[in-house]
């Protein structure tokens, strides 16, 4: 089983939509949580950061931290196409050591 | 604008050849870690170092080595090239202190034929 599971889509979606991307994971340990975004052939482009569970909010990009369920997720409100990527999860445990990542789920928002 | 910067941004290479790939962090990010991202795949940790000393390896056999200096960049290299390992490296640099996440470079593409 990997430590993080994420849907690979692609997730097909008109502008303006609202998209929610989900990750889940095994590692209890994982404490600190992150959201990239990827676009082709790019480096990954660090979105939003989260310590523990609860919720952020920065713009248009709201993500969200379920502990108990290991389980989190990025919501986009009002999406646009230049939103169309490839989004990463990503996750650490206290010491930093090493990230954890998702295999990115592909956006596409159509105009 | 994250200041790492990777060169070469692409290349070819040989099987059984040798590579080596640079990155360049800002200054007072002494943590650096590289990655290898496969095609449709998440990046997967390679190593990381901090202060020039190897301080966590993920899954990656000995071939693939790494060199960090005092001026905060950093070399990857991976002696007898696979096929397998066509890829982009990433490489990562976290801000000392109270920095606790991970800024990439934009990567540089191995091709290996």
């Amino acid at each position: 089983q990997k430590e993080v599971e994420q849907d690979p889509g692609p997730l097909s979606v008109p502008e303006g939509a609202i998209v929610s991307l989900n990750c889940t994971y095994s590692n209890s340990a994982f404490q600190y949580f992150m959201w990239y975004r990827q676009y082709s052939r790019k480096g990954p482009e660090l979105l939003m950061y989260t310590y523990s569970s609860g919720n952020k909010e920065d713009g248009r990009f709201t993500a969200q931290v379920d502990k108990s369920s290991k389980y989190i997720s990025l919501f986009i409100r009002d999406s646009q196409p230049s939103d169309s990527a490839t989004y990463l999860c990503a996750m650490s445990a206290y010491n930093f050591n090493k990230f954890y990542f998702g295999s990115g789920t592909k956006l596409n928002v159509k105009p | 604008e994250t200041g790492v910067t990777q060169s070469p941004t692409h290349l070819i290479k040989t099987r059984g050849q040798q590579v080596t790939l640079r990155c360049s962090s800002q200054s007072g990010h002494n943590t650096v870690s590289w990655y290898q991202q496969a095609l449709g795949q998440g990046p997967q940790f390679i190593f990381q170092y901090y202060r020039e000393e190897e301080n966590g390896r993920g899954n990656f056999p000995p071939r693939f080595s790494g060199l960090q200096f005092p001026n905060y960049s950093s070399e990857l290299n991976v002696n007898a090239l696979e096929l397998d390992d066509s890829a982009l490296y990433l490489c990562a640099s976290r801000p000392g202190g109270s920095g606790n996440t991970i800024y990439f470079g934009e990567g540089s593409w191995l091709t290996v034929v």
